[in-house]
């Protein structure tokens, strides 16, 4: 069955960096744009970024720009997010999902790895 | 401040029916498709609606969506209390060309 696995959360401090991994398995992971969503303790759902399913473009919410980077790994049908400079603000779950022609909806979604800044 | 206006909460009787209304602009709303997510507290979030009022599969028709210019509704019949949950819209924004979420409504099934 499609499935995504993420991983690479932890506790960390301000201003450090962390990468988090994203498995896909069950369907081509090589023709579908990958997104992160976040969200932080008892909040809603925030978009963080996206990827097209070639890496050609890649889209940012503005608070991560220069920050945070998206990228993507078709032969280990891996997602990654670097994430840089990282901010108490930064402390969430964060989920990845599979997009829909790019960005119009998200039909698969991860169990989640949480990021604490503190 | 979610760029996509969702009520913080709404409530209905088991049996019931229960509309979940999401606004925003032209840029979102407007020229892009509405999706919506069901998300149970400490799981992952899960489509409901995709393309303004498409269910996928396995989704059960008490659930539908509609879209009417810059704003989208979610609408439940026959409540239960499994369908107490948050419920989220959810769009891209071509100004911003980013993915943009509505706050998130709870529904309490009294």
């Amino acid at each position: 069955q499609m499935q995504l696995v993420e991983s690479g959360g932890g506790v960390v401090q301000p201003g450090t960096s962390l990468r988090l991994s994203c498995a896909a398995s069950g369907f081509d992971f090589n023709i579908y744009a990958m997104h992160w969503v976040r969200q932080a303790p008892g909040k809603g759902l925030e978009w963080v970024a996206v990827i097209w399913y070639d890496g050609t473009y890649t889209f940012y919410i503005e608070s991560v720009k220069g920050r945070f980077n998206i990228s993507r790994d078709n032969s280990k049908k891996t997602l990654y997010l670097q994430m840089n400079s990282l901010r108490v603000d930064d402390t969430a779950i964060y989920y990845c999902a599979r997009g829909i022609r790019n960005y119009d909806y998200l039909d698969v979604w991860g169990q989640g790895t949480a990021v604490t800044v503190s | 401040q979610s760029v996509l206006t969702q009520p913080p909460s709404v409530s209905a009787a088991p049996g019931q029916k229960v509309t979940i209304s999401c606004s925003g602009i032209r840029s979102n709303i407007g020229v892009n498709f509405v999706s919506w997510y069901q998300q149970i507290p400490g799981t992952a979030p899960k489509l409901l609606i995709h393309d303004d009022d498409k269910r996928p599969a396995g989704i059960p028709d008490r659930f539908s969506g509609s879209k009417s210019g810059t704003s989208a509704t979610l609408g439940i019949t026959g409540l239960h209390t499994g369908d107490e949950a948050f419920y989220f819209c959810a769009t891209w924004d071509n100004s911003l060309s980013a993915g943009v979420f509505g706050g998130g409504t709870r529904l309490t099934v009294l």
